[in-house]
């Protein structure tokens, strides 16, 4: 199985601020990279995949970059609304395996 | 817009089968651009992927649920199901259906989620 391993755990940041959380597998996954935003009580919603394509509807402060083994997700100006737990989950093969989650919070 | 809404009841007891329906709008089950799935999520803890299904029968496990996981689909009532085996307190979870697409293998709709607990 691939190992997904993601940090920081947490974040506390102010509205405006730039964020960046990152993602490594335990072996090359060349572009096959997602990651999700989930709020509390809620399933959660696809943000990036392909490591870097946005998903429609997202808004464009949201990033991805990366390939290999190490990628991120950069939210360029943190808003109230992106308070919430993000996960990578590597698409590149069965088992399919997530980070352990990095919880975004607003200062 | 696919759908997806979970059933089943919400509690188990230990050593019993947890069993759930996933019920699709907006999509067929026998579509060739889906895998149906389903993910858990213990309460506070991150997200485990428990398993994939194609329409036709191809199914790809968890391996470290592999022994107690069943998947199925019913094309007639446009649903798929899970069952997981001799469940324990560690089984106790929200337990989401899910779309899996086959290109690029992203999750890329899911049900609202329903908490399942394993408790005598």
């Amino acid at each position: 199985d691939i190992q997904m391993t993601q940090s920081p755990s947490s974040v506390s940041a102010s509205v405006g601020d730039r964020v960046t959380v990152t993602c490594r597998a335990s072996q090359g996954i060349s572009s096959w990279l997602a990651w999700y935003q989930q709020k509390p009580g809620k399933a959660p919603k696809l943000l990036i995949y392909g490591a870097s394509s946005l998903q429609t509807g997202v808004p464009s402060r949201f990033s991805g970059s990366g390939s290999g083994t190490d990628f991120t997700l950069t939210i360029s100006s943190l808003q109230p609304e992106d308070s919430a737990t993000y996960y990578c989950q590597q698409a590149n093969s069965f088992p399919l395996t997530f980070g352990g989650g990095t919880k975004v919070e607003i200062k | 817009q696919l759908q997806l809404q979970e059933s089943g009841p919400g509690l188990v007891k230990p050593s019993e089968t947890l069993s759930l329906t996933c019920t699709v709008s907006g999509g067929s089950v026998s579509s060739g651009s889906n895998y149906w799935g389903w993910i858990r999520q213990p309460p506070g803890k991150g997200l485990e992927w428990i398993g994939n299904m194609f329409y036709s029968g191809t199914s790809y496990y968890n391996p470290s649920l592999k022994s107690r996981v069943t998947m199925s689909v019913d094309t007639s009532k446009n649903q798929f199901s899970l069952n997981l085996r001799s469940v324990t307190a560690a089984d106790t979870a929200v337990y989401y259906c899910a779309t899996t697409a086959t290109t690029t293998r992203t999750i890329d709709y899911w049900g609202q989620g329903t908490l399942v607990t394993v408790s005598s």
